[in-house]
């Protein structure tokens, strides 16, 4: 079956303005995940959507958002882009509530901010 | 959540075993153990978990210690294929689901 499917896989922006990213889960899986992975602070948790609610934040600014529809997609928005949010961003889904469902990963999208 | 301890990188021959350690004293007792690794260019990609006892699946083994302090992945037979960051991640058996802590890993290299 398909992987999670994110997009735009490569993308350019410049400082102040906003982006947003898609993610499509696995399907059958009703929890999506994002994550932001830069070299200096590594791989981190944003946020987490299980039936379009959210479920877990991270610790980042309220100009990162996000939001589920009820096809279990997600997307992510980053409002007034500063500089250190060029990253990777990752999306995962899973399909089981417990902690012992593995999480699937998309290949990701490349930010950058210019 | 509880913190992982884990090397920088180790180095190994390609069809030899490896054996990735990490440390995680501070664990509670509904920690999950879970590993995942990240190929170049990929996103992670989910390898084993356990609780309390010893794992094995197609891709790897998890040895966990008695007192659940430590546990080692063990790659049979390293491949060029293996090379990639593993990250040991710890997982609140009580919590939500989906929310993983990622440490800095351990970057595998795996030569000929």
């Amino acid at each position: 079956k398909a992987g999670v499917t994110q997009t735009p896989r490569y993308l350019i922006k410049t400082r102040g303005q906003q982006v947003t990213l898609s993610c499509s889960p696995i399907s059958g899986h009703r929890s999506v995940s994002w994550y932001q992975q830069t070299p200096g602070q590594g791989l981190q948790f944003l946020f987490e959507y299980f039936s379009e609610t959210q479920r877990n934040k991270g610790n980042f600014p309220g100009r990162f958002s996000g939001r589920q529809f009820s096809n279990s997609r997600s997307e992510m928005n980053v409002s007034t882009l500063e500089l250190g949010d060029s990253a990777l961003y990752l999306c995962a889904s899973s399909s089981l509530e417990t902690v012992a469902g593995e999480l699937f990963f998309g290949e990701g999208s490349r930010l950058t901010v210019l | 959540d509880a913190k992982t301890t884990q090397p920088n990188s180790m180095e190994s021959n390609e069809e030899e075993p490896v054996h990735l350690p990490c440390n995680h004293s501070t664990i509670s007792g509904t920690d999950y153990i879970h590993w995942y690794r990240q190929l170049p260019s990929q996103g992670p990609e989910y390898v084993i978990h356990g609780l309390t006892s010893n794992v094995n699946n197609r891709m790897a083994s998890l040895a966990i210690a008695e007192d659940r302090k430590s546990s080692t992945l063990i790659l049979h037979r390293a491949t060029l294929r293996d090379a990639a960051v593993y990250y040991c991640i710890l997982r609140d058996g009580t919590g939500t689901a989906s929310k993983l802590t990622f440490g800095t890993g351990t970057r595998l290299q795996v030569t000929l």
